[in-house]
């Protein structure tokens, strides 16, 4: 069963830089089956999608992050990482970590998510 | 505000019907495949219909997912009160961005 587990400061402070890994276990980050995910939800609101990376490192991003926003992978220790730079409090939010089946075209699994909050 | 539009809240009596749409447009719906979540409160959404219409394994067959042009549809039958979650589409753009609605609330009466 694949399991994805999201880890990293749950406070931040304005103006720094947010740090996230998600851990993959139960299957592999080097498959080149799937695009390895984060999608953020701020307190109450919708989705919103970050950006992925490819086993190959290969990422794509949401144009509206993309100049603060980079996404890592680490085939060596199963791990995708997100990096969110001059946070501020809209940057509050539920962060999740999900796999993108390539086959089915959807997130198939996802992490139970963090709460970062962005505070002083 | 979302590219793909969802209304924000429907609602019905247990045993109905409920269909919750999702607009969009060619850059989008139009030309890809849309995908169902259902996130139920303190939970990470999980997948429910993928590829428009397919229901993974374990999603009963209560649910189900249609797409006409640049709309789709989920549609949900025998409404039971373990269903009263929120309710998300999704598809990608021309850039191969990922899009999500705005997020549908299923309140069962």
């Amino acid at each position: 069963q694949v399991q994805l587990q999201e880890s990293g400061p749950g406070l931040v402070k304005p103006s720094e830089t947010l740090s996230l890994t998600c851990t993959v276990s139960g299957g592999s980050v080097s498959s080149g089956s799937y695009y390895w995910s984060w999608i953020r939800q701020p307190p109450g609101k919708g989705l919103e999608w970050i950006g992925y990376i490819y086993y190959s490192g290969s990422t794509n991003y949401n144009p509206s992050l993309k100049s603060r926003v980079t996404i890592s992978v680490d085939t060596s220790k199963n791990q995708f990482s997100l990096k969110l730079s001059s946070v501020t409090a809209a940057d509050t939010a539920v962060y999740y970590c999900a796999r993108f089946g390539i086959a089915v075209a959807g997130y198939d699994y996802w992490g139970q998510g963090t709460l970062v909050t962005v505070s002083s | 505000q979302s590219v793909l539009t969802q209304p924000p809240s429907v609602s019905a009596a247990p045993g109905q019907k409920v269909t919750i749409s999702c607009s969009g447009s060619s850059s989008n719906i139009g030309n890809n495949y849309v995908s169902w979540y259902q996130q139920l409160p303190g939970t990470a959404p999980k997948l429910l219909i993928y590829d428009n219409n397919k229901r993974p394994s374990g999603i009963p067959d209560r649910f189900s997912g249609s797409k006409s042009g640049t709309s789709a549809t989920l549609g949900i039958t025998g409404l039971q009160t373990g269903d009263e979650a929120d309710y998300y589409c999704g598809t990608w753009d021309s850039s191969l961005s990922v899009l999500f609605g705005g997020g549908t609330q299923l309140t069962v009466l």
